[in-house]
C-alpha cells in the first residue's frame, strides 16, 4: 500500500526565515505525482506546489520550492522568507496509478507556525 | 466559475440519524472524491467517482453511500450516523485527460458532529 510519512508533526520559523517541510512516501510505481497543499484556519484545502516524478528539476513556486530526492523517496518543501499567513497545517500527498485513478494518498501534516 | 462547493458547512446529527452531505462542480471534472479529515490523521479516502454511474470505495468506506447520476454532482450518504463519523468532510474533483497533472480541487469542507 501507498504511505506518505511526514515526520514533524509541529514546525515553527521566525518571520522572515527559511524553513523546511520533511516528507517521504513509498511506492512501487514509476509514474507518479507529488503535492504539497496548504490548509490555513480557514479549512481550505490550497494548494501550494506540485512535481512530477518523471521531471529532475525541482519545482519553484514564488517563496516555495521543493528538494525531490526520487531514489530517496523524499520530497521536502522549503518556505523561504516565510510570513505570517505562512502559519497552517501542510499536507504533504501524492498521486500513482498503482491505487487505480491516481488517487491522493495523504500524510498526517505539519502545523506550520510563523512567529512574529 | 464556483469550484468545488459543499452544503452544509456545519451540521449535527443525533446518533441513527440519516443524511445527505452535498457537493457539486462547475469545471467539467470527470474525477469526484470524498475525503474525511481527523486529527492526526490527516485526509482519508472514503468514496470515488470516475464519472457519472461510476463509483469505488476508498480507504474508509464503511457508513457512507454514494451516487453518481450526474458529472457535476456527487452526493455523500450517511444512512444512519454514529459519534465515530464525527469529523471535517471534503468534497474534490480533478481532470482526468491524460495531460493533466492529477492535482484535486477542493470544496471548503462540511464539519459534522454526531451526538
Amino acid at each position: 500500500a501507498q504511505t506518505v510519512t511526514q515526520s514533524q508533526p509541529e514546525m515553527s520559523v521566525q518571520e522572515a526565515e527559511t524553513v523546511t517541510l520533511s516528507c517521504t512516501y513509498d511506492t512501487s510505481e514509476n509514474n507518479y505525482y507529488l503535492f504539497w497543499y496548504k490548509q490555513p484556519p480557514s479549512r481550505q484545502m490550497i494548494l501550494v506546489i506540485r512535481q512530477e516524478a518523471y521531471k529532475q528539476q525541482n519545482a519553484t513556486e514564488n517563496r516555495f520550492s521543493v528538494n525531490f530526492q526520487k531514489a530517496a523517496k523524499s520530497f521536502s518543501l522549503k518556505i523561504s522568507d516565510s510570513q505570517l499567513g505562512d502559519t497552517a497545517m501542510y499536507f504533504c500527498a501524492f498521486a500513482d496509478s498503482g491505487a487505480g485513478s491516481y488517487q491522493l494518498t495523504f500524510g498526517k501534516g505539519t502545523k506550520l507556525s510563523v512567529i512574529p | 466559475n464556483a469550484g468545488v462547493t459543499q452544503t452544509p458547512k456545519f451540521q449535527v446529527l443525533k446518533t441513527g440519524q440519516s443524511m445527505t452531505l452535498q457537493c457539486a462542480q462547475d469545471m467539467n471534472h470527470e474525477y469526484m472524491s470524498w475525503y474525511r479529515q481527523d486529527p492526526g490523521m490527516g485526509l482519508r479516502l472514503i468514496h470515488y467517482s470516475v464519472g457519472a454511474g461510476i463509483t469505488d470505495q476508498g480507504e474508509v468506506p464503511n457508513g457512507y453511500n454514494v451516487s453518481r447520476s450526474t458529472t457535476e454532482d456527487f452526493p455523500l450518504r450517511l444512512l444512519s450516523a454514529a459519534p465515530s463519523q464525527t469529523s471535517v468532510y471534503f468534497c474534490a474533483s480533478r481532470y482526468t485527460g491524460t495531460s493533466g497533472s492529477y492535482e484535486q480541487y477542493f470544496g471548503p469542507g462540511t464539519r459534522l458532529t454526531v451526538t
